[in-house]
């Protein structure tokens, strides 16, 4: 069984265009999280959520809004695409937020934008 | 300066040796420390966590921390080709909601 999973696992769009990435993890955690991971493998939060709601938004452009529609699902959507978007988004989770808990990637989202 | 630091490497090591990777953070009130293995093309996955002052061992990994000196590093002994791979340095500061901040890793080539 995989434990957290990400659909899709490749993207290739146009600029402008408007995506979402899904995410979903099967071990009854309650914080979820999104990291993205630059061309040069520097792996960075931008958001969380701990029973459905936002605890950690770090200083992300707008266009990107996460949804969780439970505990079990985090959805990345991302509005007008840009270039710079291009990246590894990596969904996570962990039984709590607390300190020490450690988190479980996700298989990773390669986004491209042409 | 970063908030956390590793050297990018590469480090080559050959195989059998130990590999020493070496990390830096500085927010004192960070409790949390975390070594994360990334294979190419595949997600990070937990090797070793340690929150302790002093060694933690587990099989051939073992992590340090010195807290004083805001310092934490991963020693892996025997080091084997599979070993080969980027190794990334996190730490959870002091009610940080559980936020992983990660350093840049360092990548680990062990050579027949």
């Amino acid at each position: 069984d995989t434990a957290v999973s990400q659909t899709p696992k490749y993207l290739v769009t146009q600029m402008g265009n408007d995506k979402s990435i899904k995410c979903e993890q099967n071990l009854g955690h309650d914080t979820m999280y999104w990291y993205k991971q630059d061309s040069k493998k520097f792996l960075k939060i931008m958001f969380s959520y701990n029973n459905k709601e936002l605890i950690i938004n770090e200083t992300v452009p707008n266009r990107f809004s996460p949804k969780s529609p439970d505990k079990a699902h985090l959805n990345l959507h991302i509005n007008s695409l840009e270039l710079g978007d291009s990246a590894v988004y990596f969904c996570a989770s962990s039984q709590d937020r607390a300190v020490g808990y450690e988190q479980y990637f996700g298989p990773g989202t390669r986004l491209t934008v042409t | 300066q970063k908030e956390v630091e590793q050297n990018s490497g590469p480090l080559s090591v050959p195989e059998g040796a130990i590999a020493s990777l070496n990390c830096t953070y500085s927010d004192r009130g960070s409790q949390s420390f975390f070594w994360y293995r990334q294979y190419s093309g595949k997600s990070p996955e937990l090797i070793m966590f340690i929150y302790s002052n002093g060694d933690k061992e587990d099989g051939r990994f073992t992590a340090q921390l010195n807290k004083a000196s805001q310092y934490v590093s991963l020693l892996i002994r025997d080091s084997q080709p599979s070993d080969s791979a980027t190794y990334l340095c996190a730490v959870i500061g002091y009610n940080q909601g559980g936020k992983l901040i990660f350093g840049q890793g360092t990548e680990l080539s062990v050579k027949p």
